[in-house]
């Protein structure tokens, strides 16, 4: 079974700052099926990103993923005051869905 | 496009079934190589996978979940539903039903069941 472990659990940075957010898989099952995705208070989870790094439709570009063996990272280059918010990683490893347990970013 | 909502008691006792149905717009859930999900979330808590069911009747369910739980098709062609058996209060959260195969690529709103006496 895939655990993924994300960090900092939060990070509370400024508008305008860069966020770098971690997902580590556990089993190394590979970025094809991991996913980053953003939930604002009150709000359904929407996905930004697929395959590691793959935009979903109508993602600015100030988010961004990427991939270095088993650590995914999820960076917002500048961040903008509707990015303040809770970031999930998820993984398909074949049989079932895991997701790691959320980062929190918040507002300075 | 493709929207989904979730409908279904907000409030179910415990011992009892929660059922859910998830209304899919502007499409079918039995064609186009889909697969369909329920996730939920415990009030402040993470996001935790049900289960998918694809367009064809194969489902695929969490093992920590599996024996509670059956995703089905609906009678028309826009729904799928959710069953869990034999509730309790650790099963209060909000239900979301989802599209996606291997990522959750539309999400509906949610719908949040309570359990309780």
């Amino acid at each position: 079974e895939s655990v993924l472990t994300q960090s900092p659990g939060t990070l509370i940075l400024s508008p305008g700052e860069r966020a770098t957010l971690s997902c580590r898989d556990s089993q190394g099952i590979g970025g094809r099926s991991l996913a980053w995705y953003q939930q604002r208070p009150g709000q359904a989870p929407r996905l930004l990103i697929y395959s590691a790094s793959t935009r979903a439709a109508g993602i600015p570009d100030r988010f961004s993923g990427s991939e270095s063996g088993t650590e995914f990272t999820l960076t917002i280059s500048r961040l903008e005051a509707e990015d303040f918010a809770v970031y999930y990683c998820q993984q398909f490893d074949g049989s079932r869905w895991t997701f790691g347990p959320g980062t929190k970013v918040e507002n300075k | 496009q493709v929207q989904l909502q979730e409908s279904g008691p907000g409030l179910v006792k415990p011992s009892e079934t929660l059922s859910l149905t998830c209304t899919v717009s502007g499409g079918s859930v039995n064609s186009g190589s889909r697969y369909w999900s329920w996730i939920r979330q415990a009030p402040g808590k993470g996001l935790e996978w049900i289960g998918y069911i694809f367009y064809t009747g194969m489902t695929k369910y969490n093992p920590s979940l599996k024996s509670r739980v059956t995703i089905s098709m609906g009678t028309s062609e826009s729904h799928f539903s959710l069953k869990v058996t034999s509730v309790t209060a650790a099963d209060t959260a909000v239900y979301y039903c989802v599209q996606g195969a291997t990522y959750a690529m539309l999400w509906g709103q949610g719908a949040l069941v309570t359990v309780s006496s």
